[in-house]
């Protein structure tokens, strides 16, 4: 079974600091990195995705740095705030979209 | 409009009812999903639809049972669910190009009880 490994499970950030999920895959044939953001009680929403022929994809605060030779993508969140507080899950697909375990960013005010 | 529809949001049935999760999306995608969320879990696939045909099944058990009137329209009918079935039922949709690498779009959910 292909896995995709996502740490830490759980992240507790002030405001203003940087927010880091990593996220670690096996299959080097996976060609689509999505991250997505899921809020209590609704459907996971896209936030940002990277193709392995590019090393980073900025949006606004959001950053991802992708490492094809260690086989790791990672989420930045700068500037993060109280209203980035959700799950995120990192996904690659591998014969369907295998999501991480998830982690739950809390940032305090 | 890039809004996957889910109806209804929240669904309270007995072991013996027969019920039906409803999904619509007009982004002219052509593959569409059912996932089910379990809290503090991620989404595990249930059921690909391309093109309106079947093309994935996850093993899932036969209570659960997808269809796709059409290109935009995905039900779930559900029948003699046990109370381990109660989730968040999740509809997805995405280009229908590459069904498993295409970006796909997620619905806000059916949250299901079942008692």
């Amino acid at each position: 079974q292909q896995q995709v490994k996502q740490s830490p499970q759980s992240l507790i950030v002030q405001k203003g600091g940087i927010s880091i999920i990593n996220c670690a895959y096996e299959n080097t044939a996976f060609d689509y990195f999505p991250w997505y953001q899921q809020f209590p009680g609704k459907g996971p929403a896209l936030l940002i995705a990277i193709r392995p022929d590019v090393s980073e994809k900025k949006e606004g605060r959001f950053t991802i740095s992708f490492n094809k030779s260690a086989k790791q993508f990672s989420l930045h969140i700068m500037d993060s705030q109280p209203g980035d507080s959700a799950t995120y899950f990192c996904a690659a697909p591998g014969g369907k979209l295998i999501f991480g375990q998830g982690t739950e960013l809390s940032v305090k005010p | 409009d890039t809004e996957v529809t889910q109806t209804p949001k929240h669904l309270v049935m007995g072991m013996t009812n027969k019920k039906s999760l409803k999904c619509e999306q007009h982004m002219g995608h052509r593959a569409m999903y059912w996932y089910k969320q379990k809290a503090k879990k991620p989404p595990e696939l249930m059921f690909v639809y391309s093109y309106e045909k079947l093309s994935i099944n996850e093993s899932v058990p036969s209570r659960f049972s997808p269809e796709c009137p059409n290109s935009s329209l995905l039900n779930l009918h559900l029948h003699a669910l046990q109370p381990e079935d109660s989730a968040l039922y999740l509809c997805a949709s995405s280009a229908g190009t590459r069904p498993i690498s295409d970006e796909q779009f997620f619905g806000p959910g059916t949250r299901l009880t079942v008692l």
